[in-house]
């Protein structure tokens, strides 16, 4: 089956500790996203990659970090400099540039800081 | 002025009730218009994708755009509770972005 797997699908975080939330996708899409949604915001953009070894800063940013080093997979790092990081984190994928713009979604990572 | 205005709800009807859900938006460079679904603790997925204004139909979903207006609507004909959920409008411009702006979503409750 293709599709994104998203893990762990539920995490406890002590405040001061990072946490890296896992994407892997095996649509063989170019680009890959990470969102933030909580209550009555709606989905934010954290950062987005549109190809391999390239990623860029969406609106939300400021304390986290991705990579990626291989077409699959698009990890997630929430650092401690995210002030308020409990939130459902949602990876998404898409065909890229010449695609019809759909995203596909993965069942979401809800991070939860003690 | 946000991007894509979309009303939070909640929105609840009873079962076979015609749904009308809808989103404005400010950036007339918007071509590409869809709606996603999100159940309760999933992720989105796509339910209706149209390209500049005009309507597409799906069994009980139509899709409508009026880009003149800004406005897009989906249209849920004799809804079910399993059409419970919550309600995203999404749109890009297509040139050369494909990077979408949703709305906040509207949560629908479904009554039986």
């Amino acid at each position: 089956d293709g599709g994104i797997t998203q893990s762990p699908k539920y995490l406890f975080r002590k405040e001061g500790q990072n946490v890296t939330l896992s994407c892997e996708q095996n649509l063989n899409h170019d680009a890959m996203y990470w969102y933030r949604q909580d209550p009555g915001q709606g989905l934010r953009l954290i950062y987005y990659s549109q190809i391999v070894n390239d990623f860029q800063k969406g609106d939300i940013a400021e304390g986290y970090s991705v990579s990626r080093e291989k077409k699959e997979s698009f990890p997630l790092t929430v650092t401690s400099a995210q002030k308020n990081p409990t939130a459902f984190y949602l990876c998404a994928s898409s065909h890229g540039t010449g695609g019809t713009g759909e995203l596909f979604f993965g069942e979401g990572s809800r991070l939860t800081v003690l | 002025q946000k991007e894509v205005e979309q009303d939070p709800g909640p929105l609840s009807v009873p079962e076979g009730a015609i749904v009308s859900l809808n989103c404005t938006y400010s950036n007339s460079a918007f071509q590409y218009f869809m709606w996603y679904r999100q159940y309760s603790r999933k992720g989105p997925e796509l339910l209706m994708y149209t390209y500049s204004s005009g309507n597409k139909e799906d069994g009980r979903f139509t899709a409508q755009v009026d880009k003149s207006s800004k406005y897009i609507s989906l249209f849920i004909r004799d809804s079910q509770p399993s059409d419970s959920a919550t309600y995203l409008c999404a749109m890009f411009t297509g040139a050369g972005s494909y990077q979408l702006t949703f709305g906040k979503g509207t949560k629908l409750s479904v009554i039986p």
